[in-house]
């Protein structure tokens, strides 16, 4: 299956800091790329759809002036967490795929203070 | 009454046992059916890909799609200690659409 990246892996930072977190296909081309959070011992929820080149299409409940997404290229996004409180805490996960054989992430563990 | 539903175990087996999962869905839409594994801590891991209805088998692992009963099914043949995590099932409309997950299955196979 494709290879999928994310940086950090982890991150720890205080409440009201912002966190940019990246994802990348390191192997493939996608116009499309999803962002998901999971809670611990809960499913996948998608944040937001991201499509290269124009703006991103968040779920609903989702703020967007807090989760500033950024399609830079066919293979990279970044998910900005604005000003973190402890409740963003939780598991950041992008996945990527050429059409329904999503391949994810690593995914980045966040931890507000 | 959530979109996709699945039984949150956990799931016990001893080693060498079938593990069988299965979630149900309310989207008729539905046509692509995915089942995903995921380790604690880690990405969810795609095992299989299932387009409409039937069965797909590859290695240990058979998933079947009943679409007129919205039910699909995973089989782990033979399971190994090393299969104990959880599983994800996920399904979409379209090619390229969102993925809808069911909450997940934490399956322990024990040696």
């Amino acid at each position: 299956g494709a290879v999928v990246s994310q940086h950090p892996s982890r991150v720890i930072c205080k409440s009201g800091t912002s966190v940019k977190i990246e994802c990348r296909s390191l192997d493939f081309q996608a116009t499309t790329m999803f962002w998901y959070r999971q809670f611990p011992k809960q499913s996948l929820m998608l944040m937001a759809t991201s499509n290269e080149g124009s703006k991103a299409t968040y779920e609903q409940g989702v703020e967007k002036d807090k989760f500033l997404i950024n399609h830079a290229s066919l293979t990279l996004s970044t998910l900005t967490v604005t000003s973190a409180h402890p409740e963003d805490s939780s598991f950041y996960i992008c996945s990527w795929g050429p059409d329904n054989e999503q391949f994810f992430g690593p995914g980045t563990r966040l931890t507000v203070l | 009454q959530k979109e996709v539903e699945q039984d949150p175990g956990p799931l016990s087996v001893p080693e060498g046992a079938i593990v069988s999962l299965n979630c149900t869905y309310s989207n008729s839409a539905f046509q692509y059916f995915m089942w995903y594994r995921q380790y604690s801590r880690k990405g969810p891991e795609l095992l299989m890909y299932t387009y409409s209805s039937g069965n797909k088998e590859d290695g240990r692992f058979t998933a079947q799609v009943d679409k007129s009963s919205k039910y699909i099914s995973l089989f782990i043949r033979d399971s190994q200690p090393s299969d104990s995590a959880t599983y994800l099932c996920a399904m979409s409309a379209a090619a390229g659409n969102k993925l809808t997950f069911g909450g997940g299955t934490r399956v322990l196979v024990k040696p």
